[in-house]
């Protein structure tokens, strides 16, 4: 079975400041990594994504997660946050041999001005 | 760009009507799937299609069906509307059962009254 934690219902932070989501899994194998961000109204937009290799992954808009195999972790960071960036953020953990794709509840990020 | 369109954004209906809700998408792919959405849940697996006419089950199938008939549609149905199933409804698509993100439609925010 796989799963995924979000930890944090709700992150705050000014604009400026860094911004960290946090994100834990279960999976039996290597884990296929993905995050997405929800605006308001919309479906999910898919961020980045850790499949093998560097454990420092880039994405859209800034963002970058930094994949931790030992505490199973995949937190998502941006250095200087954005008043936009403010949305609903989601951690997804796949089992390479499972088609199904489990998602976490979710963070509401708001970025204050 | 993959496009997925889902084809109503809002829609009301009524206990005990049976409900369609329809997704297509425009990439080919192999995969597609049915969530729905709910505060402080995530998004839970409702079924999927790995390809036409096949599907499976997810994790909260009950008092749903779907159909694939052809490769670009999804159809979800529900079969005898409950309140219970008051929600955001997101279809997603993917490239086979491969280590690429699900692209995901708008979603349809169904209130079943």
């Amino acid at each position: 079975a796989q799963s995924v934690a979000q930890p944090e219902d709700q992150v705050n932070v000014a604009e400026g400041n860094p911004l960290t989501v946090k994100c834990t899994y279960s999976v039996s194998g290597n884990p296929y990594l993905f995050w997405y961000v929800q605006y308001p109204n919309r479906g999910l937009q898919f961020l980045l994504k850790y499949i093998t290799g560097d454990n420092l992954v880039k994405g859209s808009y800034g963002f970058e997660a930094e994949f931790n195999k030992s505490q199973t972790s995949f937190h998502l960071k941006k250095p200087s946050a954005l008043v936009s960036d403010s949305a609903l953020y989601f951690c997804a953990v796949r089992d390479p041999n499972d088609y199904k794709l489990s998602f976490g509840a979710g963070t509401t990020v708001t970025v204050r001005a | 760009d993959v496009k997925v369109t889902q084809s109503s954004r809002y829609l009301v209906k009524r206990t005990g009507e049976k409900v369609f809700l329809e997704c297509v998408q425009d990439m080919d792919h192999e995969n597609m799937f049915w969530y729905r959405q709910d505060p402080g849940l995530g998004l839970r697996l409702i079924y999927f299609s790995y390809d036409v006419k096949m599907k499976e089950k997810g994790d909260i199938p009950e008092g749903y069906s779907v159909s694939r008939e052809k490769k670009e549609r999804f159809s979800l149905i529900l079969e005898s509307a409950s309140t219970n199933q008051t929600s955001m409804y997101l279809c997603a698509s993917r490239q086979g059962n491969s280590n690429q993100p699900q692209h995901f439609g708008d979603g349809t925010r169904l209130s079943i009254l």
